[in-house]
């Protein structure tokens, strides 16, 4: 079967440096996406990956190695409105999206 | 302000009744679709709709239906509601297009079916 891991909850401390893990188990790859859901929202869109490597885009970064599949989400100079649920999504070969539960991230003063 | 508006934004239903989830987009988006999100597990996908005049069944689509008369609707149908399809819906679009193919989401519909 698909599957997605994610760690369920994680906990910073503002202005830290937090890493959200993602590994994977597909029918096949054609991308993997991160996307940020603040409570009682909807999920907006944070990354894309489909090649091996970083990604970095102003505070956060995205990571992914293919061959491990996995993936991890870095969140730098956390700020107290980066407290929402963070997730993971990957497009199999049928183009179809496999959601990950996501990971809720708090964070504190 | 272009997006996805989702109606109602929240509904208590008795179970047996029928429920239709509207869905409005104004960015011109081909592919649309439907997702419940539940506590505990990731989005998953009822149906979607590739362009107007399609739709296509995701992993969950028993109880539902979709139709796509337009670009701009996908309205979301319980023929007889039952408890289990308590959860928060969302519809969402995408281009189509573009490589990354994001997802556009609407803020939701949280249905309760007692």
């Amino acid at each position: 079967g698909q599957n997605i891991d994610q760690p369920t909850e994680m906990t910073a401390t503002e202005g830290a440096i937090v890493q959200i893990n993602c590994t994977y188990q597909t029918s096949g790859f054609n991308g993997l996406f991160w996307y940020q859901q603040h409570a009682g929202e909807a999920p907006t869109f944070l990354s894309y990956n489909v090649l091996d490597g970083l990604e970095e885009k102003g505070r956060f970064s995205s990571f992914l190695s293919r061959s491990k599949g996995y993936s991890y989400l870095l969140l730098k100079e956390l700020q107290m409105k980066d407290s929402a649920s963070y997730l993971c999504a990957v497009r199999d070969s049928n183009y179809q999206l496999i959601w990950g539960a996501g990971t809720k991230l708090i964070i504190k003063p | 302000i272009a997006g996805i508006t989702q109606a109602p934004t929240s509904q208590i239903l008795a179970a047996g009744r029928r429920m239709t989830l509207r869905c409005t987009q104004d960015m011109r988006h081909n592919a649309m679709y439907w997702y419940r999100q539940d506590l505990g597990l990731g989005l998953r996908l009822i149906h979607y709709s590739n362009t107007a005049g399609t739709t296509g069944k995701g992993e969950v689509p028993d109880g539902y239906s979709v139709s796509r008369a337009n670009t701009d609707d996908f309205p979301l149908t319980l023929a007889s509601a039952v408890p289990s399809q308590t959860s928060v819906y969302f519809c969402a679009s995408s281009d189509g297009h573009s490589g990354a193919n994001v997802l556009t989401f609407g803020a939701g519909s949280r249905l309760t079916v007692l």
